[in-house]
């Protein structure tokens, strides 16, 4: 079975400053998509970026971009220039292509510094 | 206006009690997803729909029985909960099985509390 593992219960940046968040997964198949979803305390899970595992080119979202380590198994997150409104927690997930579950991580608490 | 849509945004319920969670999406998707987020646990599939027929089912105890009446609404029947059902609990839709297509979108969830 997949896993994803998030290793940073909690995160915080200065405001304009950049992070990185960490996900790691765990699998066997070569096909499959991952993603960075963000929940604000409105509660709405919102996507933020996602990859498929076939492209090497990492993605990119405007502020958002991932580092995208297949071998590793690895799919960080940064955040430029962070703002006030990117509080929240994010989420890494796993997909495995054609399938429609989406495997979780714990999530990490990012808080920005004013 | 959000494009999935859940009510309540809390509850509150007694073990003995019966209530509904109503999940709408108003995006033309014809897949939609129940998942359950406790506190400190990653969020957990519960139930998939596709076109309107249950596709998975992750072990869910019986007293959680979700219906799927069209491809915009999902609904989730709540009979003699436990305290530990008190979770967040999360609704979504997506395209459906192409992969490129499967991106899934969240309601703002239901508050559930089992007293």
């Amino acid at each position: 079975a997949q896993t994803v593992t998030q290793s940073q219960p909690e995160m915080s940046v200065q405001e304009a400053e950049t992070v990185t968040l960490s996900c790691t997964y765990d699998t066997s198949e070569s096909d499959y998509y991952l993603f960075w979803y963000k929940q604000p305390p409105s509660r709405q899970m919102i996507l933020v970026i996602r990859q498929e595992a076939y492209k090497q080119q990492n993605a990119t979202e405007n502020r958002f971009s991932v580092n995208f380590q297949k071998a590793a198994k690895s799919f960080s997150l940064k955040i430029s220039d962070s703002q006030l409104g990117d509080a929240a927690m994010y989420f890494c997930a796993y997909r495995s292509g054609g399938a429609q579950k989406l495997v979780f991580g714990q999530g990490t608490r990012l808080t920005i510094n004013p | 206006e959000t494009g999935v849509t859940q009510t309540p945004r809390h509850l509150v319920m007694g073990m003995t009690n019966k209530k509904s969670l109503k999940c709408e999406q108003h995006l033309g998707h014809n897949a939609m997803y129940w998942y359950k987020q406790s506190a400190k646990k990653p969020l957990e599939l519960m139930f998939v729909y596709s076109l309107e027929e249950r596709v998975e089912n992750n072990s869910v105890p019986s007293r959680f029985s979700p219906e799927c009446p069209n491809s915009s609404h999902l609904f989730l029947h709540l009979h003699t909960l436990q305290p530990e059902d008190s979770a967040l609990y999360l609704c979504a839709s997506s395209q459906g099985r192409l992969a490129g297509k499967n991106i899934q979108y969240f309601g703002a969830g239901t508050r559930l509390s089992v007293l």
